[in-house]
């Protein structure tokens, strides 16, 4: 089994670019979910999924979007990046006794 | 609302020597407690929880509901713990919230 596949692992984006972190899970769970992690700051969640198109938003959602169109994907869109979104981002899958997280995608916005 | 309080950043032990990462929780209802680990390189996974009182590659933790509180220990380190650990609190609608983190390094 893959479990939670994130992508990509390393990005460079410029200030006021858009891209897409994408994360599929092939365990059926129904719940998924963005972090981002910063030094100091743990792991703070962006925004969560209950199931195929039901989203909500996590402690910091501005300047994010997600869809979930299907119980395997779970995409995170960065509308207009900015440095301040120079993270580690983590999508993880929620089963009934743990979370498993993805490899993690280092972005770096200039 | 949930919040986790892992008071120690870094956490520097020799091999064989003891060590205790702290946690702090608050939460008004019944929360489930985990921790989650990092090796270097790798993606963070479940280290123990609560539920099962499990002993874990020598870790142990337990929930004391009146110190709120899910410290983790192990009696005699090993440079292979070295690590970033992550205290975790799930609620009833499996939000997981984290603390800081502590990164502790056993040295030889």
């Amino acid at each position: 089994n893959a479990g939670v596949t994130q992508t990509p692992k390393f990005q460079v984006l410029k200030t006021g670019q858009s891209m897409t972190l994408q994360c599929a899970q092939d365990m059926n769970h129904e719940y998924m979910s963005w972090y981002r992690q910063d030094p100091g700051m743990g792991l703070r969640l962006i925004h969560y999924s209950v199931g195929a198109g039901i989203t909500d938003q996590g402690e910091v959602p501005n300047g994010y979007n997600v869809s979930r169109s299907t119980t395997e994907d779970f995409p995170l869109r960065l509308l207009s990046a900015a440095p301040s979104q120079t993270s580690v981002y983590f999508c993880a899958s929620m089963g009934n006794t743990e979370a498993f997280f993805g490899q993690g995608t280092r972005l770096t916005v200039v | 609302a949930q919040r986790v309080t892992q008071p120690e950043k870094l956490l520097s032990v020799f091999k064989g020597a003891p060590v205790e990462l702290k946690c702090n929780y608050s939460y008004s209802g019944s929360p489930e407690l985990f921790w989650y680990v990092q090796y270097s390189r790798q993606r963070l996974q479940l280290l123990l929880r609560h539920i099962s009182r499990e002993s874990i590659k020598g870790f142990t933790a337990d929930l004391n509901k009146g110190e709120t509180s899910f410290h983790l220990k192990k009696p005699f380190a090993q440079e292979e713990d070295s690590a970033m650990y992550y205290c975790a609190l799930s609620t009833n609608d499996y939000k997981l919230s984290f603390g800081a983190g502590t990164t502790v390094t056993v040295r030889a």
